[in-house]
């Protein structure tokens, strides 16, 4: 059973506000990913990490940002949502030596 | 050309068939294979994971691997209404999973 959690699952937030989800997993994996994902669309990764102090940009662009200050702990901000930044984020993470990813719940962000 | 391609749905098979799923993907150096299952709403959960070339069983799944012909399938015997799901396919390109865009299986009871 994966342990990765997203907070929160849904947030409204109007445009200008700066937001930032978290996401944690208690599984000691190095490796770390945020998808983003349209409904009935497919997941393009965004950000990705190898380890603590480690990110890089996926194959969608973003303007969100990310860190890695703690193995167990990858928070996405946003400094500035626009209603284009709306949609489904998924995190996700995988031990070292594996690429099976394991997801978090997904926190479902709408800007207004 | 896209990474992952992933055979065009909707899929309706009836309860007790057997559910094709196909896919294929870019880079010929890649190792490592995925399937994942996405319910309408929720986040994508992994069912299948395939190394090596020839088949895989767990349970009724049964996932192919063809490195050579860059293919991965995935087979779902007696087929459920609880299998019902959008089925995505998934590649490790070096930085992380990519993608195919799904299959959409319906089971019609």
């Amino acid at each position: 059973e994966a342990d990765i959690y997203q907070t929160p699952r849904y947030l409204v937030i109007g445009t200008g506000k700066k937001i930032t989800l978290e996401c944690s997993q208690t599984m000691g994996h190095d490796k770390m990913y945020w998808y983003q994902q349209d409904p009935g669309m497919e997941l393009h990764l965004i950000h990705y990490s190898y380890g603590v102090n480690s990110t890089e940009k996926g194959d969608l662009s973003s303007e969100s940002t990310v860190s890695r200050i703690r193995t167990e702990h990858f928070p996405l901000t946003l400094e500035s949502a626009r209603p284009s930044h709306t949609s489904q984020y998924l995190c996700a993470s995988s031990g070292t030596g594996w690429w099976e990813a394991f997801f978090g719940q997904g926190t479902r962000l709408t800007v207004v | 050309q896209k990474e992952v391609e992933q055979n065009s749905g909707p899929l309706s098979v009836p309860e007790g068939a057997i559910a094709s799923l196909n896919c294929t993907y870019s880079d010929r150096g890649s190792q490592s294979f995925f399937w994942y299952r996405q319910y309408s709403g929720k986040s994508p959960e992994l069912i299948m994971s395939i190394y090596s070339n020839g088949d895989k069983e767990d349970g009724r799944f049964t996932a192919q691997l063809n490195k050579a012909s860059q293919y991965v399938s995935l087979l779902i015997r007696d087929s459920q209404p609880s299998d019902s799901a959008t089925y995505l396919c998934a590649v490790n390109m070096g930085n992380g999973l990519s993608f195919g865009a799904g299959t959409t299986v319906t089971v019609r009871a």
